[in-house]
This record gives C-alpha cells, structure tokens and sequence, in this order.
C-alpha cells in the first residue's frame, strides 16, 4: 500500500533535549511538508521541500530544522531552541506540476514535553 | 498576512440535521481551496477542493462546497448529517506566495448525536 508513515506515534522529550521525528512515503511524491496541529490553532507549517537537498522555512520555522538527502524521507528535528514544542506533528506529501496542491497526510507523532 | 477564517469552533447537531461550515479567506488572487477531515484517530483525509470550473464541488461522503468569489467563501454543506461525520474539519487556501503551500483554518470540531 502506498502511504506516509510516520514514527514514533508518541515521543516524550525532556527539556533541553533535541529529537528527531521520522517521516517516509512511498507515494513518489516530489513534495514534503512538516505542519504543528494545536488545539484551536489548526494546522501550521514548519519547512516544506520541493526536491531533494532543497527546503524552505514556513511560517514557524524557528526552533527546528529538517534535511531532504532522499526522495522519500523528511526527517523533522525539534531542537532545544523550540520554546512551546509540545503538539501533535503531521507530514504530508504532494505531487509536483499539478494545477492544485493536494496534500496526503501522515497519521501524525505527539510530542509530549516534560 | 494571508489567513482562513472557520467560524464555527465547535457544532453539535442531531442525526438527519442539515450542515453547513463556513470558512472565508483573505487572498484576492486565483485560489485552490480545499476541505479536509479528520475522524478520531484517523489521518487527515481530502474531502473536497476547488481549482477551477464549477463553483459548487461535490466530495465524499456527501458532502459538497460552493466557492463564492465575491464573498470570498467556501462553505461546506451536507443535508443530512450521520453519527459517523463526527470529526473535525479543516478548511484550507494555497499560499498567495507559493502554490505548494496551504494555509489551513483553525478548525471545527463536529459532534453528531445519535
């Protein structure tokens, strides 16, 4: 079956402490995203990339980083920087050149902060 | 800043009861725009989206949006609500900045009554 996976489903973290969430598909899609979903705040995105080796910052990009080295992972890094990082984090995928962005989504990670 | 307004946080309705879920954006130029779902404990899934054409989209599950220009509205409707709509929805704008970004809505959280 073709999807998105993304682990580990919950992930706790103690402050101070950097850790890396894991996103892979197997869609082919030439396009990832990382969104934060908080609770009344719908979804917003952190980085998205276009390509291998390229990505941009989103609109919450601080406190996080991400690489693209393959087609189909994004890996997500929560730094010690993020001062609010506990939430519930989706990956999702889109296929390049297509008059609209129709995103897949992961079944998601939540971060829990201690 | 471009944004997506859902006005509705949370509506509860008894089964057979008509829906309708509103959701403005800001940007003036072409848009894509989107409804996603997402049922308790299960990915964020593509309801219905817009791009060109006929202004009233039917999706799945009966469910159907109709893209007013002039309001800058794309609401949601279904005539008859089922317990299993219970979910909460998203609705969603590409970036005025970039068509592989999608600024989503805050959200509304539907609950069905049997």
């Amino acid at each position: 079956d073709g999807g998105i996976t993304q682990s580990p489903k919950y992930l706790f973290r103690k402050e101070g402490q950097n850790v890396t969430l894991s996103c892979e598909q197997n869609l082919n899609h030439d396009a990832m995203y990382w969104y934060r979903q908080d609770p009344g705040q719908g979804l917003r995105l952190i980085y998205y990339s276009q390509i291998v080796n390229d990505f941009q910052k989103g609109d919450i990009a601080e406190g996080y980083s991400v690489s693209r080295e393959k087609k189909e992972s994004f890996p997500l890094t929560v730094t010690s920087a993020q001062k609010n990082p506990t939430a519930f984090y989706l990956c999702a995928s889109s296929i390049q050149d297509q008059p609209y962005n129709e995103q897949f989504f992961g079944p998601g990670t939540r971060l829990t902060v201690l | 800043a471009q944004s997506v307004s859902q006005h509705n946080h949370h509506v509860i309705l008894s089964e057979a009861a008509s829906l309708e879920l509103g959701c403005n954006y800001s940007y003036g130029g072409t848009v894509n725009l989107f409804w996603y779902v997402q049922y308790p404990g299960q990915h964020l899934q593509l309801l219905l989206k817009y791009f060109s054409g006929d202004p009233l989209v039917k999706g799945i599950k009966g469910f159907e949006a109709e893209f007013i220009k002039s309001k800058f509205s794309f609401n949601l409707r279904k005539p008859s609500v089922q317990w299993s709509d219970t979910a909460e929805y998203f609705c969603a704008v590409n970036g005025e900045d970039s068509s592989y970004k999608l600024i989503f809505g805050s959200g509304t959280r539907l609950l069905v009554r049997p």
